[in-house]
């Protein structure tokens, strides 16, 4: 059980255009998310805190209107990335917060690999 | 802000060596967390730490949180090549609901 998906799993698209990422919780019900970049050889870094139902809260330095998210569900969140660019290309990864609902109990997706060309 | 330092960057071993790693962190933390992650995948959580001083075991896998609460080690005994992968530790503070901060990762190369 506690399984979270990602879609796509890799994406690829052209510099200005925007991409949307889901983060699912198959089988939970996850009230908080969390999305975190990637890039390569380096750490996770927190981008920004999800809950279902209202807006989500962004670690300094990410830009909210950049890297739009949206809880909609209990059981899904989106991280849109508009007007991508080149240097957003990363490893876009989703965790949720397990049924227990405690902080330290989280389940990461797969990952979604974002190139801008 | 907080950093958390995790060391080795990286560690060739042989088949059957132990393996030892560790993160400090400039704060103290209240949960300290091990993750796996294969290229191409998310992290896989290997073992939570919530008491200064706990010693818990997964396996072949052996973490601690340091009782200083500002410290980690993970412990992999007699390696095998699937404990190929990039290993992350992850704190959390009182005040920071759910936001874990990752080290920056021990790549293991296991060979046989």
């Amino acid at each position: 059980g506690a399984v979270v998906s990602q879609h796509p799993s890799w994406v690829i698209c052209k510099s200005g255009t925007s991409v949307k990422i889901e983060c699912r919780s198959l089988d939970f019900q996850a009230t908080t998310m969390f999305w975190y970049r990637q890039f390569p050889k380096q750490s996770l870094m927190l981008m920004a805190t999800s809950n279902e139902g209202s807006k989500a809260t962004y670690e300094q330095g990410v830009e909210k209107d950049k890297f739009l998210i949206n809880h909609a569900s209990l059981t899904l969140s989106t991280l849109t990335v508009t007007s991508a660019h080149p240097e957003d290309s990363s490893f876009y990864i989703c965790s949720a917060t397990g049924p227990s609902g405690r902080a330290y109990e989280q389940y990461f997706g797969p990952g979604t690999r974002l190139t801008v060309t | 802000g907080q950093q958390l330092n995790q060391s080795p960057q990286s560690m060739f071993i042989q088949e059957g060596e132990d393996v030892s790693m560790n993160c400090t962190s400039s704060s103290i933390f209240n949960t300290w967390l091990w993750y796996k992650q294969d290229p191409g995948e998310g992290p896989v959580l290997l073992i939570a730490l919530y008491k200064a001083g706990e010693l818990t075991s997964n396996g072949r896998l052996t973490a601690q949180f340091g009782i200083t609460r500002k410290d980690s080690f993970l412990n992999i005994s007699a390696s095998i090549p699937s404990d190929v992968g990039i290993y992350f530790c992850a704190g959390m503070t009182t005040d920071s609901w759910g936001k874990f901060q990752f080290g920056a990762g021990t790549q293991v190369v296991v060979t046989p």
